[in-house]
């Protein structure tokens, strides 16, 4: 079955340190892929998206993903955490010929001071 | 441009009873997906409507209903609650029109408390 995993349930690293959120979708054909971040109690707000190309795609507020088919993985990554970073991320797929895209149970991120 | 919009933003229901949410779209988009985010977890698909027609189902009972509007609008009914229900229902939109590449708009999301 289609499916979206994220491995970490949570990450804490401190502010200004790296940031490496990891995802990997289930085989298959190669999906459309989106990392998505979501503030307590609010929506989903799209950081960036992969169709085809380029493998590493650059986002919102400072974040990009690499799409690595051979890991069937589509890592999320920032050089420099800042404390408003702090949320929940989900990596979401879909796959062409459906309708539907599927997320990931999500990777909350705690900063530290 | 008008996002999403979603309401009622919170709503508190006792079991048995009925409720129905309410979603726009984004202006522009024709294709409205409901989701249901339990406690922790990811978003999971409830369905999704386009031109007035569920186009795709989930995992989710038939107590689970819904309607696309002649204005795009959507509502999500859902009879016979249970405590299980409660959750926070999010609504997101895209233009379909055949071109679909499941990037999607939400909004602030419906928050339902069954007690």
């Amino acid at each position: 079955a289609q499916s979206v995993t994220q491995p970490d349930i949570h990450i804490t690293v401190s502010e200004g340190a790296s940031l490496e959120l990891r995802c990997n979708y289930s085989y298959g054909a190669t999906p459309y892929l989106f990392w998505y971040v979501q503030s307590p109690g609010q929506g989903l707000q799209l950081l960036l998206k992969y169709f085809s190309g380029d493998t590493l795609v650059q986002g919102i507020k400072g974040f990009e993903a690499e799409f690595k088919r051979s890991q069937s993985s589509f890592n999320l990554r920032k050089p420099s955490v800042h404390w408003s970073d702090a949320a929940e991320y989900f990596c979401a797929a879909f796959y062409t010929g459906g309708f539907k895209t599927i997320f990931g149970a999500g990777t909350r991120l705690f900063v530290k001071a | 441009d008008a996002g999403v919009t979603q309401s009622p933003t919170h709503l508190i229901k006792t079991r048995g009873q009925q409720v129905t949410l309410r979603c726009s779209p984004k202006s522009g988009h024709d294709t409205v997906s409901w989701y249901q985010q339990a406690l922790g977890q990811g978003p999971q698909f409830i369905f999704q409507y386009y031109e007035e027609e569920e186009r795709q189902r989930g995992n989710f009972p038939d107590r689970f209903s819904g309607h696309q509007f002649p204005n795009y609008s959507s509502e999500l009914n859902v009879n016979a609650l249970l405590l299980g229900d409660s959750a926070l229902y999010l609504c997101a939109s895209s233009w379909g029109q055949g071109q679909d590449t499941g990037e999607l708009f939400f909004g602030e999301g419906s928050r339902l408390t069954v007690l």
